[in-house]
């Protein structure tokens, strides 16, 4: 797998439901960040975590981070139709500068 | 305070052709990074740029592909003698200089390559 690997691939849900979404990476890392990008738009950036923290909160997002996994997940909660987006995870390598690896992504569908 | 600008956003060229692709970052951001997103795949870094140095460009393709980022002016990536695998969206995000622990990286909407 490659660093970065986001699962699963496609989540279609309704509207209200929570969505789950996770990431695999291979290498340490100094953070661990994730975007929204709707269909044939510019990627928004959500939150970042560091690999000091554990849980970071925004709103209706949570995200996680267990670097003894190498693992991060996203959880949107009381979703809405305007949630469907593809939400990439990037990581900033350690020793990579600044750099970002991004993961092949999960494209969410929220129906009504 | 705008953001991240990129021109054109859309840019046809026929092969062969030079593609020029433009990034102003955000105000008070020195460092560049341009990504490549090929269609139904996550971004692919190319290169990081401070003013006038180029810090990484171990994305870039050995050939054809260049970067800059001006003491004045936008980061430029140019593209020449375009061939129909170039044709991508392409990404330019900004940030301040990275922190201990590195900071967000705020992305433009993307200059989207056709080649004919």
């Amino acid at each position: 797998s490659q660093q970065g690997e986001e699962d699963p691939q496609a989540l279609s849900i309704q509207e209200g439901e929570n969505a789950t979404m996770n990431c695999s990476y291979k290498t340490s890392i100094n953070n661990l960040q994730w975007y929204r990008q709707n269909s044939g738009r510019g990627l928004v950036h959500l939150i970042l975590i560091r690999s000091n923290e554990r849980e970071k909160h925004s709103g209706r997002l949570r995200v996680t981070l267990d670097t003894s996994k190498k693992s991060s997940s996203l959880l949107i909660t009381a979703s809405r139709a305007a949630d469907t987006a593809s939400y990439f995870c990037a990581s900033a390598v350690t020793g990579g500068g600044n750099k970002l690896t991004f993961g092949t992504g999960t494209q969410l569908k929220v129906e009504l | 305070n705008a953001g991240v600008m990129q021109n054109p956003r859309h840019l046809v060229r026929r092969r062969g052709q030079e593609a020029r692709l433009r990034c102003s970052p955000m105000k008070g951001h020195s460092h560049v990074y341009w990504y490549r997103q090929l269609p139904e795949e996550g971004l692919k870094f190319m290169v990081y740029l401070q003013k006038e140095n180029i810090i990484d460009e171990s994305g870039m393709p050995k050939e054809r592909f260049s970067a800059e980022f001006p003491k004045e002016g936008p980061s430029i990536l140019r593209i020449q003698q375009v061939v129909r695998g170039d044709s991508a969206a392409y990404f330019c995000a900004s940030s301040p200089l990275p922190g201990l622990g590195g900071n967000e990286q705020f992305f433009g909407p993307g200059t989207r390559l056709t080649v004919l």
